[in-house]
């Protein structure tokens, strides 16, 4: 069955650190990976995806994600977190389907992340 | 930037009573989705809806539930008799196309509750 796994349910982290959410897919074929975050009171806002090519692919708010192929991963990460990144984030998978014909994510269960001051 | 917009922000409901919840995609966007999530689980699909008709749905889309565009603008997700079970947060989505590496648009949601 497809899924994927987020293994953490809350990173902490400290202002200015680097922070890594995690995530692993289980997903026949080549997926398409995809970043959402979620702040208080807000929609699923999308960050970043990957599909083919470069395995570090860079989305919004200086956030960057590295498909690894090998070990099924699609680890978000940040070089130096802000108080204002805390928010909720989701990793989701979009299997690769022949037709192509429809549009349906796989999501991880999200990873809140706390940056302390 | 464009945005995808739901109504209500919550809604609190009569077991056994209809809802319809509401959601206006963006504008130019072809492809309408609902996702549910109930607290504390995963994001979890309902439905698809692409040129007025559904084009795919989960076991959880049973003939309590419906999706209509009523209009050029708006999408809505109706449950016709609403169980205790059916409280979460509901989140419409669109997308412009399918190619594979299209993102999904979500809106705020829509928090329904059934007492």
């Amino acid at each position: 069955a497809q899924s994927v796994a987020q293994p953490e349910d809350q990173v902490n982290v400290a202002e200015g650190n680097p922070l890594t959410v995690k995530c692993t897919y289980s997903v026949s074929g080549n997926p398409y990976l995809f970043w959402y975050v979620q702040y208080p009171n807000r929609g699923l806002q999308f960050l970043l995806k990957y599909i083919t090519g470069d395995n570090l692919v860079k989305g919004s708010y200086g956030f960057e994600a590295e498909f690894n192929k090998s070990q099924t991963s699609f680890h978000l990460k940040k070089p130096s977190a802000l108080v204002s990144d805390s928010a909720l984030y989701f990793c989701a998978v979009r299997a690769p389907r022949a037709m192509d014909s429809n549009y349906q994510l796989i999501w991880g269960a999200g990873t809140k992340l706390i940056i302390k001051p | 930037e464009p945005e995808v917009t739901q109504t209500p922000s919550h809604q609190v409901t009569q077991m056994g009573q209809e809802v319809i919840l509401r959601c206006v995609p963006i504008s130019n966007h072809l492809y309408f989705y609902w996702y549910r999530q109930i607290l504390g689980q995963k994001v979890e699909f309902l439905v698809s809806f692409y040129n007025n008709e559904i084009s795919e749905k989960s076991e959880i889309f049973d003939d309590q539930f419906s999706v209509e565009r009523p209009d050029g603008s708006n999408f809505t997700l109706k449950i016709r008799s609403t169980k205790l079970e059916d409280s979460a947060m509901y989140f419409c989505a669109s997308t412009h196309g399918l190619r594979g590496g299209t993102e999904a648009f979500f809106g705020q949601g829509t928090r329904l509750t059934v007492v």
